[in-house]
């Protein structure tokens, strides 16, 4: 149980488009949904937080224009990278939890913007 | 100062041998105390979570709670070269405003040697 899926695993994409990662629970409904970045040999940076038919809590210091956060149902967030520049490739990793106490990570999208 | 603080190591210990891997948190609110493994270029996976004073035993993996002293630890009995990886601590209020926000420490890596 408790399985959350990312889609793409991995994706290149040029400078100046934007990127969309899908993030699903697979076998619960995830009330809260969590993006975070990480940088290579860096810790894991929380970007935001949302909540299933609400806006997205962002983080300090994080452009809520530029990270487009939608969590159109209790299984389903997308994070939107827009206008996607070289610094913004990194690792981002989704998480969800179920209501409980316990949070379960997605594998992983890493971005190459090139 | 961090909300969650590890060493970041890295931990060498031989193959056979009990890893202690320790982690202190600032606030004395914290009711909900995690512990993930997250293996090079790969999300964190959740391997413990820890709710009350005391220890806490899954299979190889205990973990262990001192709310005094704020401290949160995993001991890894009969280390594998497997279990060389990062360790996350995770911290969590789990109430009221704050129910969604996590604190994570930098992590600890452990070496197992053969």
């Amino acid at each position: 149980g408790a399985v959350v899926s990312q889609h793409p695993s991995r994706v290149i994409c040029k400078s100046g488009t934007s990127v969309k990662i899908e993030c699903r629970s697979l076998d619960f409904q995830a009330t809260t949904m969590f993006w975070y970045r990480q940088f290579p040999k860096q810790s894991l940076m929380l970007m935001a937080t949302s909540n299933e038919g609400s806006k997205a809590t962002y983080e300090q210091g994080v452009e809520k224009d530029k990270f487009l956060i939608n969590h159109a149902s209790l299984t389903l967030s997308t994070l939107t990278v827009t206008s996607a520049h070289p610094e913004d490739s990194s690792f981002y990793i989704c998480s969800a939890r179920d209501g409980g106490h316990e949070q379960y990570f997605g594998p992983g999208t890493r971005l190459t913007v090139t | 100062q961090k909300e969650v603080e590890q060493n970041s190591g890295p931990l060498s210990v031989p193959e056979g041998a009990i890893a202690s891997l320790n982690c202190t948190y600032s606030d004395r609110g914290s009711q909900s105390f995690f512990w993930y493994r997250q293996y090079s270029g790969k999300s964190p996976e959740l391997i413990m979570s820890i709710y009350s004073n005391g220890d806490k035993e899954d299979g190889r993996f205990t973990a262990q709670l001192n709310k005094a002293s704020q401290y949160v630890s995993l001991l890894i009995r009969d280390s594998q070269p497997s279990d060389s990886a990062t360790y996350l601590c995770a911290v969590n209020l789990s109430r009221g405003y704050n129910f969604n926000k996590f604190y994570f420490g930098s992590g600890t890596k452990l070496n197992v040697k053969p």
